[in-house]
């Protein structure tokens, strides 16, 4: 089956760091993007960026810029998004997501197909 | 970068056809082939519905179908079901090489 498969909700305190994972499986890892998208508790989803598991290029959006970071092994096929210094405001869902990408310079992002079911995050005191 | 705009909400009855609008820029949707659409229900993740503006992966529903004029992406479900009850949201590439999500819309089956 191709899937992403998530890491566990995570709680954490205001200025620790963490990293969740999402691993992909049925699938050539590194021909797409993986996709992170943020969902906070009953609102929209936000596009935070891609990276490309075949040579690590990867695009933030202006908004997560220098506040999360993005890596990959792709020996394991699995993608992760890093925060060193945690807020409140990050507590949210974050989605993985398989999505095409579009190969013209630069290379674009299509579509995401294969989504993970999300990994809870909560930062509290 | 702002979101696409969408109507925070659609309703309609049983076997009736709505649409949803996606408004965004000729930064993005106006300038895009890459648009997509979205569903979501309660408490999962998303379900990819649409891609590059009009087309629909294999297992959608045909009752799903988009367009694109301007700057304006549209879904329009027709024959409304109530298992279609969820929030959809729209997405398109930019020209800063980023995608820009809209801010979703519930769709109510009365």
């Amino acid at each position: 089956d191709v899937q992403l498969v998530q890491s566990g909700a995570e709680v954490r305190k205001p200025g620790e760091s963490l990293r969740i994972s999402c691993q992909g499986s049925g699938f050539f890892f590194t021909s797409y993007w993986i996709a992170w998208v943020r969902q906070k508790p009953g609102r929209g989803l936000e596009w935070m960026g891609v990276i490309f598991p075949y040579d690590s290029d990867v695009k933030y959006s202006p908004s997560f810029e220098g506040r999360v970071t993005f890596s990959v092994d792709k020996s394991i096929n699995t993608a992760y998004l890093h925060w060193s210094s945690l807020e409140a405001a990050d507590t949210a869902i974050y989605f993985c997501a398989r999505t095409e990408r579009i190969v013209v310079r630069p290379p674009a992002m299509g579509a995401s197909d294969i989504w993970g079911l999300g990994t809870p995050v909560t930062v509290s005191s | 970068q702002s979101a696409l705009t969408q109507p925070a909400s659609v309703s309609g009855s049983p076997g009736q056809s709505i649409s949803i609008s996606c408004t965004g820029t000729s930064a993005d949707v106006g300038d895009s082939d890459l648009v997509s659409w979205y569903q979501q229900q309660p408490v999962k993740a998303p379900r990819l519905l649409i891609y590059d503006v009009i087309k629909r992966p294999s297992g959608v529903p045909l009752r799903f179908s988009a367009s694109k004029s301007g700057s304006t992406a549209s879904l329009t479900i027709s024959g409304l079901q109530a298992e279609d009850e969820a929030v959809y949201f729209c997405a398109s590439y930019t020209n800063r090489n980023t995608v820009v999500f809209g801010g979703g819309t519930r769709v109510t089956v009365l």
